[in-house]
């Protein structure tokens, strides 16, 4: 099936630093969407992204979709602790109508 | 709170097993998703439902299957279960069809002993 590449893995960071991630694919996706991930909790959507080049922000988060259509990145500054989860991209491609393609995630820890 | 419930959220069975996992999407919501996640991986897409039909099927095997009833609910049944199914199974909804956001529910964490 359509696999999306995020990287890193996992980051150990202190707080106050800032974060970035990326996903990769060799598909075109139509909407890009970050997720974070809580322990026991389903994801909860961050960032929706719906056009090649858009930049859009929440709070300390920054997410773009790649003028490509087939990357993404997100990043959060100035880290806290709440920050600590999984964080996934997912994609819509445009042949795979609503249904999303997940990264397999970025484990973030924040060291206070 | 998603509005997207899952019950139960717990369950521990033995291999050979059967066990139907049940979702109820946000209000109004007419497509449903069913997601796997195993431990330490990233969510994998199984079967959608549109108003009662089956829209799209992933990587689902032939021992799962799944319906969504007149009232929106979702079912996920797992049959002769194996060590290997044991995860988390998220339900998700939105509206329609259309591309954005999905409503992802707590998850039902499946434990095959």
């Amino acid at each position: 099936g359509q696999q999306l590449n995020q990287s890193p893995q996992s980051m150990f960071i202190q707080e106050g630093e800032d974060v970035s991630m990326n996903c990769t694919s060799s598909s075109i996706f139509n909407t890009w969407l970050w997720y974070k991930q809580d322990p026991g909790e389903g994801p909860v959507l961050l960032i929706a992204l719906y056009k090649a080049g858009e930049l859009t922000s929440n709070g300390r988060l920054t997410a773009q979709f790649g003028i490509t259509r087939k990357d993404s990145f997100l990043n959060i500054s100035a880290s806290i602790p709440s920050d600590v989860g999984i964080y996934f991209c997912a994609g819509q491609l445009r042949t795979s109508g609503s249904r999303l393609t997940f990264g397999e995630g970025t484990q973030l820890t924040v060291n206070p | 709170d998603s509005g997207v419930t899952q019950t139960p959220k717990h369950l521990i069975t033995a291999t050979g097993q059967r066990v139907t996992l049940r979702c109820s999407p946000r209000s109004g919501d007419l497509s449903v998703y069913w997601y796997q996640q195993s431990l330490d991986q990233g969510l994998q897409f199984l079967i959608q439902y549109y108003n009662g039909e089956e829209r799209a099927k992933g990587n689902i095997l032939e021992r799962f299957s799944a319906q969504q009833f007149p009232d929106l609910h979702s079912e996920l049944n797992l049959s002769s279960l194996e060590l290997g199914d044991s995860a988390l199974y998220f339900c998700a909804s939105r509206p329609d069809l259309g591309a954005g956001e999905l409503f992802f529910g707590e998850g039902s964490r499946l434990t095959v002993l």
